[in-house]
């Protein structure tokens, strides 16, 4: 099946600092989200980006289907913004089943 | 208020015992999804189903079992041949097969 791999898998930020988060995976995909997970396990929609760039206030998302990548933008970070986020992916071939990567968990700081 | 209800929240289950996890959406999606997270780690699928009275092992199938006999319902059936259950269980939906998911606030399951 189709290989997902986050990186990196810890990121501490202070508070107002920018970060780049990044999804790799091993096949073409005709579905990538963004998700992140708060405290309460809650996961909350962030982008559904199978191709392309959006924004959403201080988040954007860029993937580049033909490398096989996805990244994510925080700018500006938050507290609220701790937690872990995933990206999880289907393949053309695999269609129905999402993967999840592991992870990155970030924490910023006050 | 559409959204996708699971419940309960937590869950005490005797070891031996199988014991029914639900899952309810009133979005009108075609597709429903379960899925597993151990702590520090990604979601693992269980089953999905794409429409009704059809439905798809995932990833980590065994000892668990399904129903899709409704749009709307989507029951997970932990059962005793489940060596390991004791987990965080995620229910989520999508209109259609690898569209966008969303998903429901959890179950703690918890072995005792």
């Amino acid at each position: 099946g189709i290989q997902v791999e986050q990186s990196p898998p810890d990121l501490i930020l202070q508070e107002g600092a920018n970060s780049t988060l990044r999804c790799n995976f091993s096949d073409s995909v005709n579905n990538l989200q963004w998700f992140h997970q708060n405290p309460w396990g809650q996961l909350i929609n962030l982008f559904y980006i199978p191709s392309g760039t959006k924004q959403n206030g201080r988040l954007s998302a860029t993937t580049v289907a033909t490398e096989r990548y996805s990244l994510l933008y925080i700018s500006s970070s938050q507290t609220t913004d701790s937690g872990v986020y995933f990206c999880a992916v289907a393949s053309n071939t695999n269609a129905g089943k999402s993967t999840f990567g592991d992870g990155t968990t970030l924490t910023v700081k006050p | 208020d559409g959204g996708i209800t699971q419940s309960p929240k937590y869950l005490f289950r005797k070891e031996g015992q199988n014991v029914t996890l639900s899952c309810e959406q009133n979005l009108n999606h075609d597709a429903m999804y379960w899925y597993r997270q151990d702590p520090g780690q990604g979601l693992r699928l269980i089953y999905y189903s794409q429409i009704v009275n059809d439905f798809q092992k995932g990833d980590i199938a065994e000892g668990y079992s399904v129903s899709r006999e409704k749009k709307e319902s989507f029951p997970l059936t932990v059962t005793s041949a489940q060596k390991n259950p004791t987990a965080f269980y995620l229910c989520a939906s999508s209109s259609k097969r690898d569209t966008e998911a969303f998903f429901g606030q959890g179950t703690r399951l918890t072995v005792v």
